[in-house]
């Protein structure tokens, strides 16, 4: 039981142009919520993350929106930059020290 | 601050055989997770030390154990090798509270690629 779905393997956009990466989660119990990026031959890099008692959390050009009725969660890339192109990966916790991962998002930002 | 480091980058072995991977955490991080990441399953969760104690399991078979010293550095361990161990192993550390968003953001090493053929 995958408990935390990425259902788009991958995602093309223009630079300048919003990213929009999706993410679905099952477990209710989930408190924290957390976006990392990953390029090829490195270790995911923290990114941007969201307690369960918000529904929104900014910084700079990226933006994590959660959905609790939904059990859904988004990363909003405003504008896209060629090196934004990287693997992004929506993580989920109960515990501190465990999260629970998606797939991955292939994200592609064409000049 | 330096960044998580593990060795060994590489590793090829043969089934069978049992294979240790290390990781320095970050100075002042006392939490470590290891995390198993592979073409079709993303990334799976191992386990973590918390001062030298396990705190969280995942659901893999005991083959896979681990361990942390005083110094928070960790080492993991995997016996009785399968093919089906071939992956990527990523480890990370956090400062290990339990409470506040800085408990949750991990910093990950750039893994040990693990061949087992």
């Amino acid at each position: 039981d995958q408990q935390v779905k990425q259902n788009s393997p991958s995602l093309s956009v223009q630079e300048g142009r919003i990213s929009i990466l999706n993410c679905d989660y099952t477990n209710s119990m989930f408190d924290y919520f957390l976006w990392y990026k990953k390029y090829p031959a490195e270790g995911p890099t923290f990114l941007i993350s969201i307690s369960s008692i918000k529904d929104k959390n900014e910084d700079g050009r990226f933006t994590v929106f959660l959905n609790k009725s939904a059990k859904h969660l988004s990363l909003h890339i405003v504008p896209s930059q060629p090196g934004d192109s990287a693997v992004y990966f929506c993580a989920a916790s109960t515990n501190a020290g465990k999260s629970t991962f998606g797939d991955g998002t292939t994200l592609t930002v064409k000049p | 601050k330096a960044g998580v480091t593990q060795t060994p980058r590489y590793l090829i072995k043969t089934r069978g055989q049992q294979v240790t991977l290390s990781c320095s955490p970050i100075s002042g991080h006392r939490s470590v997770s290891w995390y198993q990441q592979t073409p079709g399953q993303g990334l799976q969760f191992l386990f973590e030390y918390f001062s030298e104690t396990q705190r969280n399991k995942g659901n893999f078979p005991g083959r896979f154990s681990g361990r942390q010293f005083s110094n928070s550095r960790s080492e993991m361990n995997v016996s009785t090798l399968e093919l089906g161990d071939s992956a990527l192993y990523l480890c990370a550390s956090s400062w290990g509270g339990t409470s506040g968003g800085l408990s949750y953001e991990q910093y990950f090493g750039p893994g040990t690629r693990l061949t087992v053929t």
